[in-house]
């Protein structure tokens, strides 16, 4: 079983100010990880998923992470954020050796981007 | 390319009553999973379908269910609503069943409200 522990429920910054959101995971077994953003009255869409290989991941939006194994974590980060980056942020987690559905979510961190 | 449709996007129901939500999938995409998201609990998954079966199932009463057409498009249905079932309820959408590290796409959901 896997569970992810999102440390910070709400995360206030200014705009063009840096964020990391923090996401750690507990597995027993190897797992993918992925970071996904939820708009006001929208679903979920991918920010990006770690996979293999280089432990520094991008994606959209400027958005990156870095995967740490030794210390099971998986925060977001983006150097410069905007306005329109307000929104909620999910880190999940899926087995390697299982299906695509079975996505762990955490229970979220809202960002609220100010001026 | 479409991405996945859910209908209705906000239901009201009472007590009691019985709920079928719709779902149709990005096209080409043959894995359809739902998750129920609420304040409380965060989003859980529900029930996985792929070729009309269902593969794989969260922990929820047997009231919940689901089942899977053959052009993909999916549906679920919770019967005897209780208040607690209040949430939205969002469909994604997967190229790959049976890959973990494949890209679920989400629906925007159907807010459902049981009073």
């Amino acid at each position: 079983a896997q569970s992810v522990t999102q440390l910070d429920s709400q995360v206030p910054v200014f705009e063009e100010a840096p964020v990391e959101l923090r996401c750690n995971y507990s597995s027993s077994v190897s797992v993918y990880l992925f970071w996904y953003v939820q708009y006001p009255n929208q679903g979920l869409q991918l920010l990006l998923k770690y996979l293999s290989g280089s432990t520094l991941v991008k994606g959209i939006n400027g958005f990156e992470a870095e995967f740490n194994k030794s210390q099971t974590s998986f925060h977001l980060r983006k150097p410069s954020v905007h306005i329109s980056d307000t929104a909620e942020y999910f880190c999940a987690v899926s087995d390697r050796a299982g299906t695509a559905s079975k996505l762990t979510f955490g229970t979220g961190t809202r960002l609220q981007v100010t001026l | 390319k479409a991405g996945v449709t859910q209908t209705p996007r906000y239901l009201i129901k009472t007590r009691g009553q019985q709920v079928t939500l719709s779902c149709s999938p990005i096209s080409g995409h043959r894995s359809v999973s739902w998750y129920q998201q609420t304040p409380g609990q965060g989003l859980q998954f529900l029930f996985e379908y792929f070729s009309e079966t269902q593969r794989n199932k969260g922990n929820f009463p047997g009231r919940f269910s689901g089942r899977q057409f053959s052009n993909s498009r999916s549906e679920m249905n919770v019967s005897t609503l209780e208040l607690g079932d209040s949430a939205l309820y969002l469909c994604a959408s997967s190229r790959n069943p049976g890959l973990a590290a494949d890209t679920q796409y989400f629906g925007p959901g159907t807010r459902l409200t049981v009073l």
